[in-house]
């Protein structure tokens, strides 16, 4: 079976100042990462993922992962953080063969403060 | 536009009582599922659907049923409520049964028994 840990569950940041949210996994099979944002009152948005290819992936608003497979890691960074990133996010996984059914770490709140 | 959404948002009921949380998605998306999110376990699959007339259980799905009479529902009904469903409800589809896909996911339903 695979799991998910995030074990920051919460992280305070300055405006302006960089971040990074860690997510390590296990699975005994090859994964498909993922990075979900929820801001407040509202559903999950998918903020970027990891399929293949190149081992860092961006998404449009600044943030970047890197998956590193020695380390099962799939680190969330953004070198310069906004108010408007205040928001919980959500590391998850698929694993090959088993449909879109996602696995989930327990989250980890940003707030940004100025 | 194409979209999900959950009825009703917000949910008190009484122990013991039947309650049904709706999801309609307007994706045509064969793959529809449902998750539970509480402090400190993220999100936890509950019940899910490759198509009409399939579920399958998840990994929280003792108290909770669905079914899939067409591609854009898939009500989740909990037969006797307890204390211990108080929780957000979010319901997600997707396109394919590839691993890599995306999940879309509706605004949440937040249930609360007494």
């Amino acid at each position: 079976a695979q799991s998910v840990t995030q074990l920051d569950s919460q992280v305070p940041v300055f405006e302006e100042a960089p971040v990074e949210l860690r997510c390590n996994y296990s699975s005994s099979v090859s994964v498909y990462l993922f990075w979900y944002v929820q801001y407040p009152n509202q559903g999950l948005q998918l903020l970027l993922k990891y399929l293949s290819g190149s081992t860092l992936v961006e998404s449009i608003n600044g943030f970047e992962a890197e998956f590193n497979k020695s380390q099962t890691s799939f680190h969330l960074r953004k070198p310069s953080v906004h108010i408007s990133d205040t928001a919980e996010y959500f590391c998850a996984v698929t694993f090959t063969g088993g449909g879109n059914k996602l696995t989930f770490g327990t989250g980890t709140q940003l707030k940004v403060e100025l | 536009d194409a979209e999900i959404t959950q009825s009703p948002r917000h949910k008190i009921t009484e122990t013991g009582r039947q309650v049904t949380l709706a999801c309609h998605q307007t994706w045509n998306h064969n793959n529809m599922f449902w998750y539970r999110q509480d402090l400190g376990h993220g999100l936890r699959l509950i019940h899910y659907s490759y198509g009409v007339q399939d579920t399958n259980k998840g990994e929280v799905s003792d108290g909770y049923s669905v079914s899939r009479s067409n591609t854009e529902d898939l009500p989740l009904t909990l037969e006797s409520a307890a204390s211990s469903q108080t929780s957000v409800y979010f319901c997600a589809s997707s396109s394919n049964l590839g691993s890599n896909t995306e999940a879309f996911f509706g605004q949440g339903t937040r249930l609360t028994v007494v």
